[in-house]
């Protein structure tokens, strides 16, 4: 099984709201990943959890605060975003180590009004 | 120069033609190579990986390695209109962090 969950599928929220996006694998993967993904580009890695703890940001702004809170389960916090944070959010899990295959979820689209 | 190039489609080939994506990379620490699909709208889905140089076959997708020429290819044999899509080529140096190309959009004609 190669499923990785994301909720919700789509999210409009005003600059002034918080939200969070949520995933979830039961791959028994250790490492998991959120992704950015505007219109025709490649995703963009925005943070990486590897045993729960945050390993990579990628210089993301304060507005997006990730979450690991098990092995399992993947949360991106979001506060006071902009219009241009409009996109595709990608969630993505691989087995331990940064060799291995990464598989997306279906992606949350997120609009910022 | 981009991290990782792909030739520029947009690619359209005739049903039951022969896809043939390439792809190159500048960085010569690059370990692991992957190719994903991705559907209009939809997110990506992992379709191939290759390691070691040579070929790698999986039903009608074959993907060949060269890293001496830090080159690494997707052939997509006997296209079908399911085969309409962005192909995106991703190296890593096994450091968590996948560099993606731009992608090849194909459209297969019935």
């Amino acid at each position: 099984d190669t499923e990785v969950t994301q909720t919700p599928k789509h999210l409009v929220m005003g600059m002034t709201n918080k939200k969070s996006l949520k995933c979830e694998q039961h791959m028994g993967h250790r490492a998991m990943y959120w992704y950015k993904q505007k219109a025709k580009k490649p995703p963009e890695l925005m943070f990486v959890y590897s045993y729960e703890k945050l390993s990579i940001n990628e210089s993301v702004p304060s507005r997006f605060s990730p979450e690991c809170p098990n092995s399992s389960l993947l949360n991106l916090h979001l506060h006071a975003l902009q219009p241009e944070d409009s996109a595709l959010y990608l969630c993505a899990s691989s087995r331990s180590g940064g060799a291995y295959e990464q598989f997306f979820g279906p992606g949350t689209r997120l609009t910022v009004l | 120069q981009k991290e990782v190039e792909q030739n520029s489609g947009p690619l359209s080939v005739p049903e039951g033609a022969i896809a043939s994506l390439n792809c190159t990379y500048s960085d010569r620490g690059s370990q692991s190579f992957f190719w994903y699909r991705q559907y209009s709208g939809k997110s990506p889905e992992l379709i191939m990986s290759i390691y070691s140089n040579g070929d790698k076959e999986d039903g009608r997708f074959t993907a060949q390695l060269n890293k001496a020429s830090q080159y690494v290819s997707l052939l997509i044999r006997d296209s079908q209109p399911s085969d309409s899509a962005t192909y995106l080529c991703a190296v890593t140096r096994n450091d968590y962090k996948l560099s993606f190309g731009a992608g090849t959009t194909v459209t297969v004609r019935a």
